[in-house]
């Protein structure tokens, strides 16, 4: 069965610092699709990226990155120069590719950027 | 502007009573998924639905039932409500196959009495 892990509970940094957040996951699928949402203090959970297992080259958008390394089973989220409006559970999920879109969570990283 | 709506933000409710929590989509997609956010926990899957009228057990049903007699609409059912199920209840959708993201409303954060 398929499993999605983020250590962390709760990162608190200082705005303008870089921060990382893990993800490791687990599947016995060899297609699957990982993705990484954003839910603020609003409370909807909103799309961030897609990645599907045979697209291994890491992105950029902005402030954000990803990091997909197959080997050690991890999907990272990182965020440069954080500012407070980044402040938001994040949450790392895979679907399989039979699964219809199915969704497993982690648990969820509450990210808190002070001033 | 796509939309995942639901019918209640708040809502509070005694045990034993029977709760309805609605969820419509404007985005035409044929599947509609129903999860529980509890802290430390992540998002859990209660029940799914990939077309009119089939349904799907997730990770967690007991307690839940679902109803979609229209595309658009997706409903999860309390039939007796307990105090374990206050929580955070978040309905999406997305398109049928698995690579699609998931769109979400803005939850119902249930309380039991």
């Amino acid at each position: 069965a398929q499993k999605v892990t983020q250590a962390q509970t709760e990162i608190s940094v200082v705005e303008k610092e870089d921060v990382t957040l893990d993800c490791v996951y687990e599947t016995r699928d060899t297609t699957y699709y990982l993705f990484w949402y954003k839910q603020p203090p609003s409370g909807e959970l909103v799309f961030l990226i897609r990645r599907n297992s045979f697209d291994e080259q890491n992105e950029i958008s902005g402030r954000y990155s990803w990091n997909f390394q197959k080997s050690t089973s991890s999907f990272n989220f990182t965020i440069t120069a954080s500012q407070v409006v980044d402040s938001a559970v994040y949450f790392c999920a895979l679907s399989e590719r039979d699964g219809g879109s199915r969704l497993t969570f982690g648990e969820g990283t509450q990210l808190t950027v002070n001033p | 502007d796509v939309k995942v709506t639901q019918s209640s933000r708040y809502l509070v409710k005694r045990t034993g009573e029977k709760v309805f929590l609605e969820c419509v989509q404007d985005m035409d997609h044929e599947n509609m998924f129903w999860y529980r956010q509890d802290p430390g926990l992540g998002l859990r899957l209660i029940y799914f639905s990939y077309d009119v009228k089939m349904k799907e057990k997730g990770d967690i049903p007991e307690g839940y039932s679902v109803s979609r007699e229209k595309k658009e609409r997706f409903s999860l059912i309390l039939e007796s409500a307990s105090t374990n199920q206050t929580s955070m209840y978040l309905c999406a959708s997305s398109l049928w196959l698995s690579y699609n993201e998931q769109f979400f409303g803005p939850g119902t954060r249930l309380t039991v009495l």
